[in-house]
């Protein structure tokens, strides 16, 4: 049982290019969701989605777009790269009904110069 | 809105010794209040959860009450260990939020030293 794994681990990326941040869970969970985390800051909700098809921003949305075509994959977009982009991000899953367990992959660490 | 402050780190321990982490809240409404632990180089998991005023959560040796008269949910461990070294996040989701959204603190890293 794999739970929610992302890819890639690790990526520098130039300003102005763009990229997806894979996100796979095997868990049949409805719910999931993208953060970033930086320094002394916790973690940010950037979207999140409750089944294929619906997705809605979180708290910092700017910069960033996604897709749910399918309750396993939940890929995260990054459109024209800044350095305020450069952060780790999490992927995160949890099942409906349950009060509050999220289950997080490894996350993926972005640079970008 | 809603928000989590926790106790600035690092939190430096010997082994044995007792840790807590303090954590404070504010919701509009009855939250459901959670300790997440993030080892080194992994994603965050669950601790301990507690969903409703003077539950207590606890696991691994951990515990944490819900305190709602002083929007409380303090982390207690009696005796840590090396092992436990990592950075704890206390969070909260809205009862009212169907979406399960978990709004975090800043995080506070614990080192434990031998």
């Amino acid at each position: 049982n794999a739970g929610v794994t992302q890819t890639p681990k690790f990526r520098i990326l130039k300003i102005g290019q763009s990229m997806t941040l894979q996100c796979t869970q095997d868990m049949n969970h409805n719910y999931m969701y993208w953060y970033r985390q930086d320094p002394g800051m916790g973690l940010k909700l950037i979207y999140y989605s409750v089944g294929a098809g619906i997705t809605d921003k979180g708290e910092v949305p700017n910069g960033y777009n996604v897709s749910r075509s399918t309750t396993e994959d939940f890929p995260l977009r990054l459109e024209l790269a800044a350095p305020s982009q450069t952060s780790v991000y999490f992927c995160a899953s949890r099942a409906p009904g349950d009060t509050g367990e999220l289950f997080f992959g490894e996350g993926s660490r972005l640079t970008v110069l | 809105g809603d928000s989590v402050t926790q106790m600035e780190g690092p939190v430096t321990l010997s082994e044995e010794a007792f840790l807590t982490i303090n954590c404070t809240y504010t919701a509009t409404g009855y939250p459901s209040l959670f300790w997440y632990v993030q080892y080194p180089g992994e994603g965050l998991q669950l601790l301990l959860k507690a969903t409703k005023a003077d539950d207590k959560g606890s696991n691994k040796g951990f515990e944490a009450t819900y305190r709602k008269e002083t929007t409380s949910f303090h982390l207690e461990k009696g005796s840590v260990q090396v092992s436990d070294s990592a950075v704890y996040f206390c969070a909260l989701s809205e009862r009212a939020d169907s979406w399960g959204k978990l709004q975090f603190g800043a995080g506070t890293q614990v080192v434990v030293t031998p």
